[in-house]
């Protein structure tokens, strides 16, 4: 069964920098069926990428998702306030579980 | 543009079976864009994914519940329903019904129900 690590588990950053969040999977990926969703408190999560690197309907181009194999990595290229959020990768390739990883939390 | 809704009780008590319902409007559940799933998530914590349903009837299932949980759908109703037996406290949960997971560029979630298990 696949485990995906995501690090850091809390990002510290202010409006205007880069974020870089990583996620890790413990076996390959088609990098078809990794995707990236942010969650904020209290509100159920939203899609932002789906196969590793194509945006969602309605998402920002300041996120970016890459990477391919076992290491993916989502890019928020200038963080606007509304972006503060905790951020999970899942994988959803042909067996499941399709499970999330742990998260990310950026905060301010 | 779809909307999800979950329905079900909010209190269930240890050893009994939950049953939650996702009613679909402005679409149908008999469409090849989506899979249609469940996924949870315990105060304070991750998220969980639990299952999906294809409108076909095909279902996956996380194996760490496999036994304890049915997905079925009823497209006369535009509904999906989750059914998960001999809860504990461990299944105290918001629970979501989403269109997951992703086939296509957008995702529909409903806003959630939580459910406590207690006596």
């Amino acid at each position: 069964e696949i485990v995906l690590t995501q690090s850091p588990g809390t990002l510290s950053l202010s409006p205007g920098e880069r974020a870089t969040l990583s996620c890790r999977a413990s076996q390959f990926i088609s990098s078809r069926f990794l995707a990236w969703f942010q969650q904020k408190s209290g509100q159920p999560p939203r899609l932002l990428i789906y196969g590793a690197s194509s945006r969602a309907t309605g998402i920002p181009d300041r996120f970016s998702g890459s990477g391919s194999g076992t290491d993916f990595t989502l890019t928020i290229s200038r963080l606007e306030p509304e972006d503060f959020a905790v951020y999970y990768c899942q994988q959803y390739g042909n067996s499941p579980p399709f499970i999330f990883g742990p998260g990310t939390k950026v905060d301010f | 543009q779809l909307q999800l809704q979950e329905s079900g009780p909010g209190l269930v008590k240890p050893s009994e079976t939950l049953s939650l319902t996702c009613t679909v409007s402005g679409g149908s559940v008999s469409t090849n864009n989506y899979y249609w799933g469940w996924v949870r998530q315990a105060p304070g914590k991750g998220l969980e994914w639990i299952g999906s349903i294809y409108f076909t009837g095909y279902t996956y299932y996380s194996p760490s519940l496999k036994s304890r949980v049915t997905l079925s759908i009823d497209t006369s109703k535009d509904q999906f329903s989750l059914t998960l037996s001999d809860v504990t406290a461990a299944d105290t949960a918001v629970y979501y019904c989403a269109t997951t997971p992703p086939t296509i560029a957008d995702d529909y979630w409903g806003q959630g129900i939580l459910l406590s298990v207690s006596s």
